[in-house]
């Protein structure tokens, strides 16, 4: 069964400095989306995909997180400089089209700053 | 501003009992309801999902149930299990299909 794939799993970075995620979807997949969920809470929406366009980046925070997908494929999320407030679990999710709302999710990286 | 709120935070039901699980919402302009499970460690899963024209869905033991009027919809889940515990979170697709909103979940244990 086709899965989600995210690295790492876990990352420990300490405060300043730059850490980032890779995230391959589900072949077919055109619409990729990243999610930060914070212990206890639920997954909030920093950015959606389209292929290679960005739908929706009105939560990421562009001060200090980026993200791409370059070639409409894979895609990676980074953040530079890490702050203590950046600790979540980082979470991509794919689909094949965007109004379904059945997305398929990756395990996540969580990512502990220091 | 939290578009989906979801009760209670966390639920301790009996093997065999009835897990109820509800959310809510204000935008009208949501059309798609979808539930998903998350184990300890995992990404979401999609569990079970329902659009407004439909009062109730049924898959095997889980049961969505929701009012339209009211801007309510929830999860009941019967004969619970202990591999049933996780945690639940309800979620709402806006009509436009742009983005998925979660409620704040709901942590379920089943006592054997």
């Amino acid at each position: 069964e086709a899965e989600v794939a995210q690295s790492p799993r876990y990352k420990i970075t300490e405060k300043s400095q730059a850490v980032a995620f890779w995230c391959d979807p589900i072949s077919g997949h055109a619409t990729l989306y990243w999610y930060r969920q914070i212990l206890g809470q639920g997954p909030e929406l920093l950015v959606q995909f389209q292929d290679e366009s960005v739908v929706d980046d009105s939560q990421l925070p562009k001060d200090r997180f980026s993200a791409e997908r370059l070639k409409g494929v894979d895609s990676t999320l980074k953040i530079q400089p890490a702050e203590l407030g950046d600790s979540a679990m980082y979470l991509c999710a794919s689909t094949r089209t965007a109004n379904t709302g059945e997305l398929f999710f990756g395990e996540g990286s969580r990512l502990t700053v220091l | 501003q939290q578009q989906v709120k979801q009760s209670p935070q966390s639920l301790i039901v009996q093997k065999g009992g009835i897990s109820i699980i509800n959310c809510a919402y204000e935008n009208t302009a949501f059309d798609y309801f979808p539930w998903y499970q998350q184990f300890p460690g995992k990404g979401p899963a999609l569990l079970i999902a329902i659009r407004p024209d439909v009062s109730e869905k049924k898959e095997g033991r889980f049961t969505i149930s929701f009012n339209k009027s009211a801007k309510q919809f929830s999860l009941h889940i019967m004969d619970s299990q202990p591999g049933d515990s996780a945690t639940y979170f309800c979620a709402a697709v806006d009509n436009a299909g742009n983005m998925l909103t979660f409620g704040g979940g709901t942590r379920l244990m089943v006592k054997p």
